[in-house]
């Protein structure tokens, strides 16, 4: 069993429509989860941290569920711009590492 | 110009060869990670370093080295390529204590004839 498990997607939607992207996670004793953003070719890049109370960042929201070891991912109003792979990341507090997700592919079409 | 950066950025080998990839940052961050990336399988760590002269494996170490002699600069050698090698690769960098996020470099895409 994978250690950050993700549904690989592709998520097609309109521009406009709200998605969401889960994540579970095996290891219980994690400390830090994060979303990364990956475009195609690129390196991945920080889109946002997670933290339990659950946290915003415009159009972005993220959840953590500690009890169930879920992690999710909410982007209301779809931008064309915002088609790219999300990573699911998390941090199990050994030796600064971090573990990633397979990723979910989010294609935004017109 | 500030940040991590790698070279070089495309690589054609056969197979046997030594390759090394190069990562440089300007940050002075303390910890310098290397990941590959293949279809199926997500970002996997290879090697990493908490600091010059000081290096550990990660999930795939087998058929890599790393060395860290300089704070800045974090090598990774293919001492004999093989076509399973064929990858990206991406080096990383972060600071404890200062969030936890790791600054990726543009990678490497690697490819073993």
């Amino acid at each position: 069993r994978k250690e950050v498990e993700q549904d690989p997607g592709p998520f097609n939607v309109p521009e406009g429509a709200t998605v969401a992207f889960n994540c579970t996670y095996s290891n219980s004793a994690s400390q830090s989860f994060f979303w990364y953003r990956q475009d195609c070719r690129k390196e991945p890049k920080l889109l946002m941290s997670v933290y339990s109370s659950g946290n915003e960042d415009g159009r972005f929201t993220a959840q953590l569920n500690r009890a169930s070891q879920y992690i999710s991912l909410l982007i209301r109003d779809s931008k064309l711009s915002d088609s790219a792979t999300y990573l699911c990341v998390v941090n199990d507090n050994a030796g600064n590492m971090l573990t990633f997700g397979g990723g979910t592919r989010l294609m935004v079409k017109p | 110009d500030a940040g991590i950066t790698q070279s070089p950025r495309y690589k054609i080998t056969e197979t046997g060869r030594q390759v090394t990839l190069m990562c440089h940052q300007t940050w002075s961050h303390s910890y310098m990670f290397w990941y590959r990336q293949d279809l199926g399988h997500g970002l996997r760590l290879i090697y990493y370093s908490a600091a010059a002269d000081i290096t550990d494996k990660g999930e795939v170490p087998d058929g890599y080295v790393v060395s860290r002699s300089k704070t800045e600069n974090f090598p990774l050698t293919l001492e004999s390529a093989t076509r399973s090698q064929t990858s990206v690769y991406f080096c990383a960098s972060n600071l404890p204590g200062q969030g936890d996020e790791q600054f990726f470099g543009p990678g490497t895409r690697l490819t073993v004839l």
